[in-house]
């Protein structure tokens, strides 16, 4: 139990429809990360929220967008959803100026058809 | 091409048997860390290496960083059906550990009993 929660484990959506994922972080944890997993791979870094504002981006496209809120509890929002956007998108929550360790959450299943 | 090649990319053994996993790449860090993902679930920090050299051990799990800092490797002795799962190494992207990985594509580890 790592105390990061996930919201949905598994969801269907069609090409072009838009998607919203929620990650509620571990209490006291001020940064949350985004990852995109291809089943078989290891995960992609998307995007991270620090203190409500975004921190650092990887290598996606301006559809993959998302929040965090004051609760620190954060979004990840795919707009005009693409076959290859199917993955396991994760969460990963860390109290920064610490131990810096992550913990991720268990994951939401997106299958695009 | 990935920063961090892991291999192998799928390893099959029965219960008991040894075997080593490898994470290689041509840049060197500053630390470098090992993951353990079981279906299902996100993945889960086991160790962080951070001299060059260095052994760490975690019960039946040897964990080694190169001396130059830019390979690691996983050793488990006499494993169980309980290793099974995705064997991940990850990096920070920039020089502190801020919760920004790069991940290999993972070595998938069955134990069969």
């Amino acid at each position: 139990e790592t105390g990061v929660t996930q919201s949905p484990t598994h969801l269907i959506k069609t090409r072009g429809q838009q998607v919203t994922l929620r990650c509620s972080s571990q209490s006291g944890h001020n940064t949350v990360s985004w990852y995109q997993q291809a089943l078989g791979q290891g995960p992609q870094f998307i995007f991270q929220y620090y203190r409500e504002e975004e921190n650092g981006r990887g290598n996606f496209p301006p559809r993959f967008s998302g929040l965090q809120f004051p609760n620190y509890s954060s979004e990840l929002n795919v707009n005009a959803l693409e076959l290859d956007d199917s993955a396991l998108y994760l969460c990963a929550s860390l109290r920064r100026g610490t131990e810096n360790i992550q913990y991720f959450g268990a994951g939401t299943r997106l299958s695009v058809l | 091409t990935q920063l961090l090649e892991q291999s192998p990319q799928f390893l099959s053994i029965q219960e008991g048997e040894n075997l080593t996993v490898y994470c290689n790449s041509s840049s060197v860090f500053s630390s470098l860390q090992w993951y353990r993902q079981e279906p299902g679930e996100g993945p889960v920090l086991l160790v962080t290496v951070v001299t060059g050299g260095e052994v760490k051990k975690l019960k039946r799990l040897t964990f080694q960083f190169g001396d130059a800092r830019k390979d690691s490797s996983l050793h488990i002795t006499a494993a169980q059906p309980g290793d099974t799962g995705l064997y991940l190494c990850a990096v920070s992207h920039g020089s502190s550990n801020t919760g920004k990985l790069i991940f290999g594509q993972g070595t998938t580890l069955q134990v069969k009993p």
